[in-house]
């Protein structure tokens, strides 16, 4: 099944000990995105990968940081996590034709930070 | 400022009734327009908007892109309850990236 994976789902961590949320996708996707919503904001882009090794800074990336090693895999890593980071959040892909496709969502992990 | 707005940011309706909601952008130079629906998870897709004047359609839902006066509108007829959710519209731009509205939410009571 074509789907994004994020892992975990749920976490609650305390204020400076770094995590790490995993995105896998198995569509050959080159596009992933996070991204982080909260109440009345919408959705707020963090990081983007164009490619394998490549990566951009979104609207808010500050506190985050991300790699793409592997073409599948975009992990969202917090390397002293705060309460305002407390948020939920969306790593999405594309398809790489282009500006006309729609991006496919994992299922989301709600991070609370304490 | 370079952003999408949604309206209303809140709708309640009865079972049965017809809701447009609406979705405004500013910026001209754009590649396409998405709608997403949101149900407690992950958006997921409804519709995609390249051309003005054009209308998508499937079954109950439908949408329209005025690229003149820039906005799109999203018209749900004959509403059910599982219709209650968040609706997301998402300009995306020349380079690539989303740029979302903070949405719409529409709560359909029986």
């Amino acid at each position: 099944e074509a789907q994004v994976t994020q892992n975990p789902r749920y976490l609650i961590t305390v204020t400076g000990k770094k995590l790490t949320v995993t995105c896998s996708q198995n569509m050959n996707h080159e596009y992933m995105s996070w991204y982080r919503q909260d109440p009345g904001l919408g959705l707020r882009q963090i990081y983007y990968s164009m490619n394998v090794e490549v990566t951009d800074k979104g609207d808010v990336p500050e506190g985050y940081k991300v790699s793409r090693k592997e073409k599948r895999n975009f992990p969202l890593i917090l390397e002293s996590p705060s309460p305002n980071q407390t948020s939920l959040y969306f790593c999405a892909s594309s398809p790489p034709t282009g500006f006309y496709n729609e991006q496919f969502f994992g299922p989301g992990t709600r991070l609370t930070v304490l | 400022e370079d952003k999408v707005v949604q309206s209303p940011l809140s709708l309640v309706v009865h079972e049965g009734d017809t809701v447009t909601l609406n979705c405004s952008y500013e910026v001209t130079n754009f590649r396409s327009l998405l709608w997403y629906k949101q149900e407690k998870k992950a958006p997921t897709f409804l519709f995609m908007l390249t051309s003005s004047g054009i209308e998508k359609k499937s079954g109950r839902l439908s949408s329209i892109l005025d690229k003149k006066e820039l906005f799109s509108i999203l018209n749900i007829t004959a509403t059910q309850t599982g219709d209650s959710a968040v609706y997301l519209c998402a300009r995306r731009d020349s380079n690539y990236q989303l740029i979302w509205g903070a949405g719409t939410k529409l709560i359909i009571k029986p």
